[in-house]
């Protein structure tokens, strides 16, 4: 299968370390990408290639994966990180492109 | 300045059909593969197709292969997208975007603002 899965929701306290996850069967064989939306805006790429940062994303934002799993890990979360989080990802075939369900984080 | 512009997009019947466009300026349009991906009302991110930079190649998602065709006019920065056969699960802001690409250790990433496209009697 494609599909990737998320938590619908993950909170923390500003400061506390906020962690997405990701799963999907093609993971260890494909990249994952992290995409921020905030409420009416475009998707914001804020990982790329499983674990590379942007210019301009802040440091705090971080990526790792390991066999099926893919994690976004927010180090000292700030109320302005409080976004929808999408992981994104490549199909097995290689043709398809897949979004995770989302993830809603709240910072408060 | 990159600037990718959907137009198109409004109210159309059920089992009707529209045409998205999306206009490319501020980067080498014909350099990058592209992307649809739409957003239903309160819901997540879905990916519909993609074109490679020379057209010749195409992928859809399940949900829309055989409704919906992608396609490119280089010689205009354009990207298009026929939806026929729509039905209300159709409805969504369309985004158009490009597929990433690294150069020199940089992500091009570009999205459109969206496009509305709500189908309803």
């Amino acid at each position: 299968s494609d599909e990737l899965t998320q938590p619908p929701s993950v909170s923390v306290s500003p400061g506390q370390t906020a962690r997405i996850t990701c799963s999907g069967d093609a993971l260890p064989k494909k990249y994952a990408y992290w995409y921020q939306q905030k409420s009416g805006q475009a998707p914001v790429l804020v990982i790329y290639e499983d674990n590379k940062r942007p210019s301009g994303i802040p440091e705090r934002f971080s990526g790792s994966s390991s066999g099926t799993m893919a994690t976004l890990t927010i180090s000292g979360a700030q109320v302005e990180d409080e976004a929808d989080y999408y992981c994104y990802s490549t199909g097995s075939n290689g043709n398809h492109r897949v979004f995770g369900g989302g993830t809603k984080l709240t910072v408060l | 300045q990159v600037h990718l512009v959907e137009s198109g997009g409004g109210v159309v019947q059920p089992g009707g059909s529209l045409r998205l466009s999306c206009a490319a300026s501020g980067f080498t349009f014909n350099n990058h593969g592209m992307h649809w991906v739409r957003q239903a009302p309160g819901k997540g991110l879905e990916w519909v197709a993609i074109i490679s930079y020379d057209g010749s190649n195409k992928n859809y998602a399940d949900s829309v292969k055989g409704r919906f065709t992608i396609s490119r006019d280089n010689s205009n920065n354009t990207l298009f997208l026929q939806m026929t056969g729509l039905s209300a699960e159709d409805t969504a802001v369309y985004y158009c975007s490009t597929e990433v690409v690294v150069i020199d250790a940089t992500p091009l990433d570009y999205w459109g603002q969206g496009n509305l496209v709500t189908v309803s009697s």
